[in-house]
């Protein structure tokens, strides 16, 4: 199985800095890693995804970092705008089946 | 191209009815997931359905069951409701066999808010 969890349930950042947030997870075959945004009332959408076999992988103002040593996964948001604050979480590829961390709340100070 | 759609958005049940959840994928999708999300669980996965066939399957009671038709169109249907089974439910489809082992993305939809009194 897998076991995923996010290192902070809440995150406040001010309008233009940057955000960061974290996923880990438990099993080293765990192979694809998706990052997706969730806001009030919709469902999850994509945001970006990144393979076993890279470590790094950028979109618009987006970017993720793996680090398979330490099993970790991480956000990051550029430039961080008030669109940007809803709940985020990582769905952890493993095997035939995702897992998903509980999120974070991020919310964007003005 | 329309998105995956999920109906109705809102439900509200009362202990021991059952309920049926509809979802259809974006087009040419074949494989619908069900998730149930909760506030303290996240989101958990209750099964996975392909050309028909369920092909995975969470850790959820017999309560629980899905089924998908010759178009993708996939329907869940919970028996028997029980006050913890209030949750908002989640389909995702995606493109081709098996998501994770394609490496394939999941799009979800909005979700059925279901509530049981």
């Amino acid at each position: 199985g897998e076991s995923v969890g996010l290192h902070l349930p809440t995150l406040s950042v001010q309008e233009g800095d940057n955000s960061i947030i974290n996923c880990a997870y438990s099993n080293s075959a765990s192979d694809y890693f998706i990052w997706y945004k969730q806001e009030s009332g919709k469902g999850p959408q994509f945001i970006i995804d990144i393979r076993s076999n890279m470590d790094k992988r950028q979109g618009q103002r987006v970017t993720v970092l793996l680090n398979k040593t330490v099993k970790h996964l991480s956000l990051q948001i550029a430039a961080t705008q008030p669109g940007d604050s809803a709940v985020y979480f990582c769905a952890v590829g493993t095997g035939n089946q995702f897992y998903f961390g509980t999120g974070t709340s991020l919310t964007v100070i003005p | 191209k329309a998105g995956v759609t999920q109906t109705p958005r809102y439900l509200i049940k009362t202990r021991g009815q059952q309920v049926t959840l509809s979802c259809s994928p974006i087009s040419g999708h074949r494989s619908v997931s069900w998730y149930q999300q909760t506030p303290g669980q996240g989101l958990q996965f209750l099964f996975e359905y392909f050309s028909e066939t369920q092909r995975n399957k969470g850790n959820f009671p017999g309560r629980f069951s899905g089924r998908q038709f010759s178009n993708s169109r996939s329907e869940m249907n919970v028996s028997t409701l029980e006050l913890g089974d209030s949750a908002l439910y989640l389909c995702a489809s995606s493109l081709e066999a098996g998501s994770v082992l394609a490496n394939e993305k999941l799009f979800f939809g909005s979700g059925t808010q279901l509530s049981v009194l």
